[in-house]
């Protein structure tokens, strides 16, 4: 069973940091990764999808890297703002393309 | 969003009744999941579907089924509602062919079970 660990749990910067969102996986049999942002009471949106084969994806101010051997995925928030306050979740796809869930990172970025 | 639609989006059921929750998509993807968020647990697998009639367990089926009789339909029952499912219960696809099994979630169902 894909166990996911987010690290921290919790964040609190002022506007303007870089922000640095740590996620680990132990199976590294893994299909895709993706990272999702999930504002309080609403859905999960998607962020970024890593292929396996990939070291790493950008958009715009978000970048991912992923080292699959070692079961470990980083998301980069470069110059936060306060509209990037949400929980960031990752998730590891494995068969099926079914997704294994960390229970997040809380991040607030302070005006 | 990729079309994905859960209904209801809130409700408030009695223990021991059957509950059906519904995910419609527009755009005919093969894969379909349901997943619940509780606190403490993130999200957690429920039941998924590979196809029409085509379905399979995932980490906390106990006391749930599922139906895909359409492509379009992904139909959620819990059988005999508990406390324990009160829960926000979430519907997913896997877009294969150009987003390389990039996942899609709905907005959610908040259910409690009074």
């Amino acid at each position: 069973k894909q166990e996911v660990t987010q690290i921290p749990a919790a964040l609190s910067v002022p506007e303007g940091e870089n922000l640095v969102l740590n996620c680990s996986f132990t199976d590294s049999a893994i299909y895709n990764l993706q990272w999702f942002r999930q504002d309080p009471g609403k859905g999960l949106t998607s962020l970024l999808l890593i292929q396996s084969s990939q070291r790493e994806q950008t958009s715009g101010r978000l970048n991912a890297s992923l080292d699959k051997s070692s079961g470990r995925s980083t998301l980069y928030i470069a110059a936060s703002q306060p509209g990037d306050s949400a929980t960031y979740l990752c998730a590891p796809g494995g068969d099926d393309y079914k997704l294994s869930f960390g229970a997040g990172t809380t991040v607030t970025v302070r005006a | 969003d990729a079309g994905i639609t859960q209904s209801p989006r809130h409700k408030v059921t009695e223990t021991g009744t059957p509950v059906t929750l519904r995910c419609h998509q527009t755009e005919n993807h093969r894969y379909m999941y349901w997943y619940r968020q509780d606190p403490g647990h993130g999200l957690r697998l429920i039941h998924y579907s590979y196809g029409v009639k085509d379905t399979d367990k995932g980490e906390v089926s106990d006391g749930y089924s599922v139906s895909r009789s359409k492509t379009e339909d992904f139909l959620l029952t819990l059988e005999s509602a508990t406390s324990s499912q009160t829960s926000v219960y979430f519907c997913a696809i896997s877009v294969l062919a150009s987003a390389q099994g990039e996942a899609f979630f709905g907005q959610g169902t908040r259910l409690t079970v009074v």
